[in-house]
């Protein structure tokens, strides 16, 4: 079995800041990892995702995650940060060879950009 | 292309009553999942389906019922809606060979 732990359940920074959001994993096995963005009063929209290969991956909007293997941690960051980055991220994981590809979530993180 | 569409986009219940959440894609996806997301606890996984003709329960499955007849539906039931069902719902799909899941909009469904 998989789960998921978002560190901070609340970020603020001011724009064009950096910001780093935090996600550790536990799994007995090999995974994919993944992280998606929720706008408010909208669906979940995929940021990134690590499946094999380099640790570095880097996704739309501009943010980039680095899967640790020996930490267990996938940390999402975004070099300097817009108002429009305003919105809640969450971190999930998936078992390799998992039947059905389920997806647990972390708690999510609030991600607020202020001026 | 319409990808996952979910119907209705709110709804409210009362105590007892029974409904069904739609779900439906036009991607040809095999694998479908419903999600509930609640306050301060992300999402949890409710039911998932492989392909039509097989569901599985996921983390939260009590109270919801779930069939895959056909590819591109895959229905969300509850029998006896109670309180603790007020959540956010998400239906979710995608391909045997992306690993990266579409979502759609969701259903806001309060139980009064």
């Amino acid at each position: 079995a998989q789960s998921v732990t978002q560190l901070d359940s609340q970020v603020p920074v001011f724009e064009e800041a950096p910001v780093e959001l935090r996600c550790n994993y536990s799994s007995s096995v090999s995974v994919y990892l993944f992280w998606y963005v929720q706008y408010p009063n909208q669906g979940l929209q995929l940021l990134l995702k690590y499946l094999s290969g380099s640790t570095l991956v880097k996704g739309i909007n501009g943010f980039e995650a680095e899967f640790n293997k020996s930490q267990t941690s996938f940390h999402l960051r975004k070099p300097s940060v817009h108002i429009s980055d305003t919105a809640e991220y969450f971190c999930a994981v998936s078992g390799l060879y998992n039947q059905g590809g389920k997806l647990i979530f972390g708690q999510g993180t609030e991600l607020s950009v202020k001026p | 292309n319409a990808g996952v569409t979910q119907t209705p986009k709110f709804q409210v219940l009362k105590t007892g009553q029974s409904m069904t959440l739609q779900c439906a894609q036009d991607m040809n996806h095999e694998y479908m999942s419903w999600y509930r997301q609640d306050p301060g606890m992300g999402l949890r996984l409710i039911h998932y389906s492989v392909g039509a003709g097989i569901t599985d329960q996921g983390e939260v499955p009590n109270g919801y019922n779930v069939s895959r007849s056909t590819t591109e539906d895959f229905p969300l039931r509850l029998l006896s809606a109670a309180p603790s069902q007020t959540s956010v719902y998400f239906c979710a799909s995608r391909s045997g060979s992306s690993y990266g899941y579409t979502f759609g909009s969701g259903t806001r469904l309060t139980v009064v």
